[in-house]
Formats: C-alpha cells, sequence, structure tokens
C-alpha cells in the first residue's frame, strides 16, 4: 500500500525565514512525487513534481529515495507563500495518494 | 480556456438517498479524474476515467460510481447516502490519461448529508 505522511498540520514562520515542509512516503517501487498547493479561496494546483527538478516560486523539493522524502523547502518564506500544502505520490498507473496537508502561515 | 467545472457547487441531501455531481473538463481533456475531500480522511481518489472507461479506482465502496460521456464530462453517482460521505468532491481533468502533472482541478462539490 502507498502512503503520504506530512507530519505537520501547521507551521508558522516569519517572513524572510527559511521555510521546510516534510513529507515522508511508503512505496515499494519508483513513485512519482508532486507537490499541489491551495491558495485560500482558490482551487487545488500542482506546485511541482519531482521529476521535473525545478524551482517554482522559489520552492524546490529534492526526493530522498533513502530516507523516503521528499520535502519542499524555501530559503526566504514571502507572506504570498500562506497556502495549504499537499504532498502527494502516484505510484504506477494508480491514481494520486495524497497527505493530509499542512497550512503554512507566513507572519509579517 | 474555461476551467474545469462542477455543477452543483452544494448540495444537501438526506441520509439513504442518492446524488450525482457533474464535472465539465477543459475543452480537448479526455481524462477526468474525482476525488473525495474530508477533515478526517483528507484528499482520496475516487476513480479516473479516459475515452468513457474507468481506468483506475480507488478504495471506496461499490455505492460509489461514475460515468464518462462522448464528449469527456463526467458524472459521480452515490448511492444510499451514509453521513460520512459529507465531503468535498473534487474532479480534476488533464489532457491524456495518467497526466496528473497536466491535471487542472474544479472548485468542487460540496455535499452535506443529514
Amino acid at each position: 500500500a502507498q502512503r503520504v505522511t506530512q507530519p505537520e498540520k501547521l507551521l508558522s514562520v516569519f517572513k524572510g525565514a527559511p521555510v521546510e515542509l516534510k513529507c515522508n512516503y511508503s512505496y515499494s517501487g519508483s513513485p512519482e512525487l508532486f507537490w499541489y498547493v491551495q491558495y485560500s479561496r482558490q482551487r487545488l494546483q500542482l506546485l511541482l513534481r519531482h521529476i521535473s527538478r525545478e524551482s517554482i516560486k522559489g520552492f524546490t523539493a529534492d526526493l530522498n529515495k533513502g530516507e523516503t522524502s521528499f520535502h519542499l523547502k524555501k530559503p526566504f518564506a514571502q507572506e504570498e507563500d500562506s497556502a495549504m500544502y499537499y504532498c502527494a505520490l502516484r505510484g504506477g498507473a494508480d491514481g494520486l495518494t495524497f497527505g493530509k496537508g499542512t497550512h503554512l502561515i507566513i507572519q509579517p | 480556456k474555461a476551467g474545469v467545472t462542477q455543477t452543483p457547487r452544494y448540495l444537501i441531501k438526506t441520509r439513504g438517498q442518492q446524488v450525482t455531481l457533474s464535472c465539465s473538463p477543459i475543452s480537448g481533456h479526455r481524462s477526468v479524474s474525482w476525488y473525495q475531500q474530508t477533515p478526517g480522511q483528507g484528499l482520496q481518489f475516487l476513480f479516473e476515467y479516459f475515452s468513457e472507461t474507468q481506468r483506475n479506482k480507488g478504495n471506496f465502496p461499490g455505492r460509489f460510481s461514475g460515468r464518462q460521456f462522448s464528449n469527456s464530462r463526467s458524472e459521480m453517482n452515490v448511492s444510499t447516502l451514509e453521513l460520512g460521505d459529507s465531503a468535498l468532491y473534487l474532479c480534476a481533468s488533464s489532457p491524456l490519461r495518467g497526466r496528473v502533472y497536466e491535471q487542472y482541478f474544479g472548485p468542487g462539490t460540496r455535499l452535506t448529508v443529514t
């Protein structure tokens, strides 16, 4: 069975501080990992995926197969980063398995 | 391009009733996936439709079903509603099957079962 764990339901950091949202997964094969974001009153949208290895809105995430982690990081938080963040896994041809989400609050 | 639309946006039903939710994908998108979002369980995959055929199914009872029409619009049906079915139901469309990284989500239908 595949599982995604986001240990923090709520994360509050000050503007300009580094941000790290944790995501750990359980899957026996080679998964595809994603981060989704939902801003207030907006739709859920893809932020980034591990295959692309790109930085989106200053966020990066590295897949660590040894630690089965896919943490989301940003060196300097901005107020507009406040949102719900979901880590998701896709194993094989199955649908996405989501974590419970982390509510990120950036304080001014 | 118009985004994914879902109707109705809000729905209140009574236990034992059935409900049908509709999803219109982005023009040209042929795959539609459905998800259930609850405070307790979070976001859970229900099923994926592509070319009018169900391709994947999550771990939900048979009371949850769906279909896709030739124009790629999709409906999901929940029969014999239970209180625990109260949730936000999201659909997402993508151009092709399995292309979750090209998936666009709709605003959701909020179902309340009383």
